[in-house]
């Protein structure tokens, strides 16, 4: 079974600041995906960012970029230059390849408010 | 992108009544759909996996008769919660599986917030 960890219930950043947010799995699968997803208030799931296990290169996306350390099993995202539009909760999540069952393995989720 | 609706938004009922909530993919097919309930500041938890045509998979202590899952079509599942009880109010969000990903992607619903009084 696959399990993933977010030690960090609650982070605050001051706006134009940088935060990472930590994120860990237990997985025996050599080939899987993770991901970080954002829920703001409105309660909608938005893709953050999309990491592919077999890539050794960290995935990034405008702001937001990750350290992906396999062997340690880390995946941990960065927020630069933080805004008041990033205050969400953010969830670390894992799937595995091939996905014929079905799942999204979910973290606990780091709440994540920007302080003007 | 990939666009995921689910109807009704918001629901409120008496405690007995069943409510059916709708998830479609708007443009594009799904072979699978997911339905997950949250709990205030808490995560997703997968409850069951929709598959078209065929039986929904139900996560251990999901209760199947309570909570049943059509999938009628490419783009459409529905969630019914029977004789809903105060204890069954939660957030619940649906997700499809693009057929069409290489890695089998999935789109979040906006979620469906049920209050039974």
């Amino acid at each position: 079974a696959q399990t993933v960890t977010q030690s960090q219930p609650e982070m605050s950043v001051q706006e134009a600041e940088t935060v990472t947010l930590s994120c860990t799995y237990d997985t025996s699968e050599n080939n899987y995906y993770l991901f970080w997803y954002k829920q703001p208030p409105s309660r909608q799931m938005i893709l953050v960012i999309r990491q592919e296990a077999y890539k050794q290169q960290n995935a990034t996306e405008n702001r937001f970029s990750v350290n992906f350390q396999k062997a340690a099993k880390s995946f941990s995202l960065k927020i630069s230059d933080s805004q008041l539009g990033d205050t969400a909760m953010y969830f670390c999540a894992f799937m595995k390849i091939p996905n014929t069952g079905n799942q999204f393995y979910f973290g606990t989720g780091t709440s994540l408010t920007v302080i003007p | 992108g990939a666009v995921v609706s689910q109807h009704p938004s918001w629901v409120i009922c008496k405690s007995g009544t069943s409510v059916k909530i709708e998830c479609r993919s708007l443009d594009f097919q799904a072979t699978t759909m997911f339905w997950y309930r949250q709990f205030p500041k808490q995560s997703l938890m997968l409850m069951a996996t929709s598959n078209e045509g065929s039986k929904a998979t139900y996560e251990q202590g999901v209760e199947k008769d309570k909570f049943l899952i059509n999938h009628a079509s490419l783009t459409l599942s529905t969630l019914t919660v029977t004789s809903a009880h105060p204890e069954d109010s939660s957030f619940y969000i649906c997700s499809a599986r693009w057929r069409g990903s290489s890695y089998n992607e999935q789109f979040f619903g906006p979620g469906t917030r049920l209050t039974v009084l």
